[in-house]
């Protein structure tokens, strides 16, 4: 069985400072892995997508790639409070791009 | 960006009657169509993958009689919940993925994602 994992949280992250956020996958096969942020009661956003080993960055997030060890990060420099959310991970595994979900973290940024 | 619109964004209906919601890519073709049910509190859970001109196919456990899926063309995906009862509150988002990925790329897009509650 695929599965993503993700620590449910919530991780507490004081204004400003750097959030990390992990997430592991099972399938070896996987292709592309996908950061979403989801606020109470909204749909899914993309944050991130990223396809190759190593760090890609975009503004305050930088996702990070390691398919030797099968996992996949992101970090939020300066958090604000509206940062504040579930962040879900995503992985691609197949031809018809299903995706497999973790469960999400939920991130709590304190003024 | 690639935008996928819902709707109606919310529903309220009484028990033992249908409802339906709709996906739209509204500027680009959508091969496949994802719908998800989400609890509260709980993660998105895949209900079926719906291609167009063909049967959706419907994860394990998620009543394909009870949850009609039609995706009749590359922009409008259509999910009816018959006969609803109180347990099938929820809230219903559909994705979408782009013919060639010319405009989203390899990425998938959600729609607002719509609220029934079943009274």
């Amino acid at each position: 069985q695929k599965e993503v994992e993700q620590n449910s949280g919530p991780l507490s992250v004081p204004e400003g400072a750097i959030a990390s956020l992990n997430c592991t996958y099972s399938d070896r096969g996987s292709q592309s892995f996908f950061w979403y942020r989801q606020y109470s009661g909204k749909s899914p956003e993309l944050i991130m997508s990223i396809y190759s080993n190593g760090d890609k960055e975009d503004g305050r997030f930088t996702a990070q790639l390691n398919k030797a060890s099968q996992y996949v990060s992101l970090l939020i420099r300066d958090s604000q409070p509206s940062d504040s959310a579930t962040y879900l991970c995503a992985v691609r595994t197949d031809s018809n791009y299903q995706l497999i979900w973790g469960a999400g973290t939920k991130l709590i940024i304190k003024p | 960006g690639a935008v996928v619109s819902q709707h109606p964004s919310w529903v309220i209906c009484k028990s033992g009657t249908s409802v339906k919601i709709e996906c739209r890519s509204l500027d680009f073709q959508a091969t496949t169509m994802f719908w998800y049910r989400q609890f509260p509190k709980q993660s998105l859970m895949l209900m079926a993958t719906s291609n167009e001109g063909s049967k959706a196919t419907y994860e394990q456990g998620v009543e394909k009689d009870k949850f009609l899926i039609n995706h009749a063309s590359l922009t409008l995906s259509t999910l009816t919940v018959t006969s609803a009862h109180p347990e099938d509150s929820s809230f219903y988002i559909c994705s979408a993925r782009e013919i060639g990925g010319r405009i989203s790329g390899n990425t998938i897009y959600f729609g607002e994602g719509s609220w029934l509650t079943v009274v």
